[in-house]
């Protein structure tokens, strides 16, 4: 089966810094672009990044561009989020998804079941 | 930065068909998906590429795409189809991915 597995999510204080894992299996990996998607609660979906298939593109959302970073390991079979400089507005589940292609256009067909992060002093 | 409108809810009687809307400019040229997400779920692919079902989704789910709009419809809405419901597109212009605020279907 397919499935994809993050772990990292915590409580922290504003200001401070977490990384995000996603563990993927049941597919090779190294073929997929792979995303990053945040839900505040009881807040709609909202993409935070995505990382091409290699690894050697990225893009992040204006919301997070400077402060996170998307980055992959393909003999890992793992995604990466690196969140710094933590706010209140940053307080949300992170899922990881799969691209149902290697394009960054493509929809995301598989989602892990999220990891919490809330940032609060 | 480009944006997606969708109505915050929709509510229709089992049996009936469910519609749900997704605006934004010239979005007929662009690439539609659509997710369910039911309370406390992670997000599941229902539509991708404006009009086509993942396998395990029901013919139920149909889509389209032309315009200023979108559509996801749900033809003989079950109980079971209540949930929030979201169109995702990818801006090439920016690169981003963009989600619409997400409708919530309620069967009543």
């Amino acid at each position: 089966d397919v499935l994809l597995v993050e772990s990292g999510g915590r409580s922290v204080q504003p200001g401070m810094s977490l990384r995000l894992s996603c563990s993927a299996s049941g597919f090779t990996f190294a073929n997929y672009g792979m995303n990053w998607v945040r839900q505040a609660p009881g807040k709609g979906l909202r993409w935070v990044a995505h990382v091409s298939a290699s690894g050697d593109r990225t893009f992040h959302a204006d919301s997070v561009k400077g402060r996170f970073t998307i980055s992959r390991d393909n003999a890992k079979n793992a995604i990466f989020l690196q969140l710094t400089s933590l706010t209140a507005e940053d307080t949300a589940v992170y899922f990881c998804a799969k691209n149902l292609g290697g394009s960054n256009s493509s929809p995301f067909d598989v989602w892990g079941q999220g990891t919490p992060v809330t940032v609060s002093s | 930065s480009y944006e997606l409108t969708q109505p915050p809810s929709v509510s229709v009687a089992p049996g009936q068909t469910a519609t749900v809307t997704c605006g934004g400019t010239d979005i007929g040229k662009k690439n539609v998906h659509w997710y369910q997400q039911r309370p406390g779920q992670a997000p599941v692919l229902v539509i991708h590429y404006d009009t086509d079902r993942p396998s395990g989704i029901p013919e139920r789910f149909s889509g389209s795409n032309s315009g200023n709009t979108a559509t996801l419809s749900i033809r003989g809405v079950e109980a079971g189809d209540e949930a929030d419901y979201y169109c995702q597109v990818w801006d090439r212009s920016s690169g981003h991915g963009v989600f619409g605020g997400g409708t919530k279907l309620t069967v009543l």
